[in-house]
């Protein structure tokens, strides 16, 4: 059964650095989403992406972040100046053709540590 | 925007017994509403869903109800086995309604524990 996939499974960097998170969708999906997960708090929305282009967007993803599809697999998330708030896990999710309450499958996870 | 509220934080069933988790949500335009299971360190991952249209779903030991009137949704597990410990996540979203990609709008999640 086809997976969402995320790299790196773990990072961690200095405060005010930038980190590019990486994520697969599975191959036929077109919807795509971030989301993430402060230790033991719920999952939060971060952003959605359709047609190269975000669709909808929480008061999370600030000026400090961006997604981006840089080619026919990859969806990356960009957070520019990194701040230890930002320690968290992060989750890419994708959904199928139809959007209409389609299911979104969800990646591993990329644990961000910011010190 | 959307406020999901779900109630218990913690519960804790013994093996066999039946666990009903219960979530509301504050937009009434919201018709997608998605129960995710997450173990620890894992993904969440999708036990089950129910779209506005339908006040039932049941798939083997697990059912949801929906209440759009009440703005309620719970989720049923019955003849609980160890391996249903886990954090379970209520969610809600337009489900398209909205003509783009909605994201889902998470419960604080129930830690259901399955005494044996």
């Amino acid at each position: 059964e086809p997976e969402v996939t995320q790299t790196p499974s773990h990072q961690v960097t200095q405060m005010g650095q930038e980190v590019i998170l990486r994520c697969v969708p599975i191959s036929n999906h077109l919807y795509f989403y971030w989301y993430r997960q402060i230790l033991g708090q719920k999952v939060e929305f971060l952003v959605s992406f359709y047609n190269n282009e975000i669709s909808e967007k929480s008061e999370i993803f600030d000026d400090q972040f961006s997604v981006e599809r840089p080619d026919g697999s990859n969806f990356t998330l960009k957070i520019r100046s990194t701040k230890l708030e930002d320690s968290a896990m992060y989750f890419c999710a994708s959904s199928g053709v139809a959007a209409l309450g389609e299911t979104q499958y969800f990646g591993p996870g990329t644990r961000l540590l910011v010190l | 925007g959307e406020n999901v509220e779900q109630h218990p934080s913690t519960l804790s069933v013994q093996e066999g017994d039946s666990a009903v988790i219960k979530c509301t949500y504050s937009d009434s335009a919201s018709n997608y509403f998605p129960w995710y299971k997450q173990e620890l360190g894992k993904r969440p991952q999708l036990i089950i869903d129910i779209r506005s249209n339908v006040g039932e779903k049941k798939d083997q030991r697990i059912a949801v109800t929906l209440n759009k009137t009440a703005k309620h949704f719970s989720l049923h597990i019955t003849e609980t086995q160890p391996e249903d410990s886990a954090v379970y996540f209520c969610a809600a979203s337009l489900g398209g309604a909205g003509g783009g990609a909605d994201g889902l709008t998470f419960g604080k999640g129930t830690h259901l524990i399955i005494q044996p």
